[in-house]
């Protein structure tokens, strides 16, 4: 089945525990791609990458890391959360050209304490 | 830079009742559309795109969605609400020719009233 999992799903952490969410995809898309949702402000992108080893910063980039070494994973890494990192986390694919649709994740909420 | 404007929060509509949910954009060039659903404690779903081509676009779900260039909006409409249609529905842009980047509107509650 083609799929974006992510794990975890939930998250309750402290703030400046470093943490890793992961993010697979197993449909040979090129575009990978993180978003947070928050209450009244939609989807704000994070970080997006075109391909391995090609990432770039999205509208929201800070306190927030990503790698692509492989085509299927594009990682989230917070160094040190923060409270304002409290939120729902997707991340996405899709083919690279710009009229193809992505496929999104489950989520995972992330709550930092 | 790409954006999208949902101007209305929610949107109650009468089983049966035409759905319509509203999105303008704002883009440099010719535009790709798209609109995605979120039911609750999901993921989002791909529901339609314009790109190119008629104006009008069919999607899943029995929905569909109307290209207006010179009003730079891109409505989206279902002739006949189901209760099963209550969810987030959002709205995208991208700029075809600008950095691959999909800018989401904030996104329309939609409550379908039995």
């Amino acid at each position: 089945e083609a799929q974006v999992t992510q794990n975890p799903r939930y998250l309750i952490t402290v703030t400046g525990k470093k943490l890793t969410v992961t993010c697979s995809q197993n449909m040979n898309h090129e575009y990978m791609s993180w978003y947070r949702q928050d209450p009244g402000l939609g989807l704000r992108q994070i970080y997006y990458s075109m391909n391995v080893e090609v990432t770039d910063k999205g509208d929201v980039p800070e306190g927030y890391k990503v790698s692509r070494k492989e085509k299927r994973n594009f990682p989230l890494i917070l160094e040190s959360p923060s409270p304002n990192q409290t939120s729902l986390y997707f991340c996405a694919s899709s083919f690279a050209t710009g009229n193809n649709e992505q496929f999104f994740g489950p989520g995972t909420r992330l709550t930092v304490l | 830079a790409q954006s999208v404007a949902q101007p209305e929060d929610q949107v109650n509509v009468a089983e049966g009742n035409p759905l319509t949910v509203k999105c303008t954009y704002s883009v440099s060039g010719n535009p790709y559309l798209f609109w995605y659903v979120q039911y609750p404690n999901r993921g989002l779903q791909f529901l339609l795109k314009y790109i190119t081509g008629d104006n009008l676009v069919k999607g899943s779900y029995g929905f569909e969605a109307e290209f207006n260039k010179s009003q730079t909006s891109f409505h989206l409409k279902k002739p006949s609400a189901l209760v099963s249609d209550s969810a987030l529905y959002f709205c995208a842009v991208r700029d075809p020719y600008g950095n691959n980047r999909l800018a989401f509107g904030k996104g329309n509650q939609v409550v379908v009233i039995p």
